[in-house]
């Protein structure tokens, strides 16, 4: 009930594509649902996040829309670019007197020119 | 304003040794958060502190600890190293709950390999 499914695995998209990353989970009490972005030898940065009581959320070229019912949530990044090429993790978390959050297992994206 | 630093950034030991890790957070970040990174395994939590004190702990066996000190750096030690726990340790901090509306920011990781 903590797991938190993403797919695909690897997307390859054309510059100026817009890929669509998808996570599900299991558990309701979860409460606040974050993307992080991460290229190889960093650590994973936030791109943005998203509470049950909104159904999309957009920053910048990033949306988050989320479907409470079906337990769902996805990433679109609009206007893709090569440098948006990365692994992108979505998580799940409830918080309980600190924070114990749940990840989902990457998207590798590349974009290409 | 200096990022999330962890030391050493590479790290090589043998079965059986024990290693401790060191994260400095941000200045004025009172929790910080451990993960451990796998390939087969992902991002999985290890554990959060704020003000010194353990608040949440992930599913990870007891030779996985860590502590906090006043000035909020952490660290965290793994005993008795086993050929599995080879992966990038990471560290988060954030001002209070990452959750709550406070973001959470990464240190670029240790990366830990056992022999």
């Amino acid at each position: 009930q903590q797991q938190v499914k993403q797919s695909p695995q690897s997307l390859i998209v054309q510059k100026g594509g817009i890929p669509i990353i998808n996570c599900a989970y299991e558990n309701t009490a979860f409460d606040y649902f974050p993307w992080y972005q991460q290229f190889p030898g960093k650590g994973p940065a936030l791109l943005i996040a998203i509470r049950p009581d909104v159904s999309e959320k957009k920053e910048g070229r990033f949306t988050i829309s989320f479907n409470k019912s079906a337990k769902q949530f996805s990433l679109h990044i609009m206007d893709s670019q090569p440098g948006d090429s990365a692994t992108y993790f979505c998580a799940a978390s409830k918080y309980n007197y600190g924070q114990n959050f749940v990840f989902g297992p990457g998207t590798r994206l590349s974009v290409l020119p | 304003k200096a990022g999330v630093t962890q030391t050493p950034r590479y790290l090589i030991k043998t079965r059986g040794q024990q290693v401790t890790l060191s994260c400095s957070p941000i200045s004025g970040h009172r929790s910080v958060s451990w993960y451990q990174q796998t390939p087969g395994q992902g991002l999985q939590f290890l554990f959060e502190y704020f003000s010194e004190t353990q608040r949440n702990k992930g599913n990870f066996p007891g030779r996985f600890s860590g502590r906090q000190f006043s000035n909020s750096r952490s660290e965290m030690n793994v005993s008795t190293l086993e050929l599995g726990d080879s992966a990038l340790y990471l560290c988060a901090s954030s001002l209070d709950s990452p959750g709550q509306g406070d973001e959470q920011y990464f240190g670029p990781g240790t990366r830990l390999t056992v022999t």
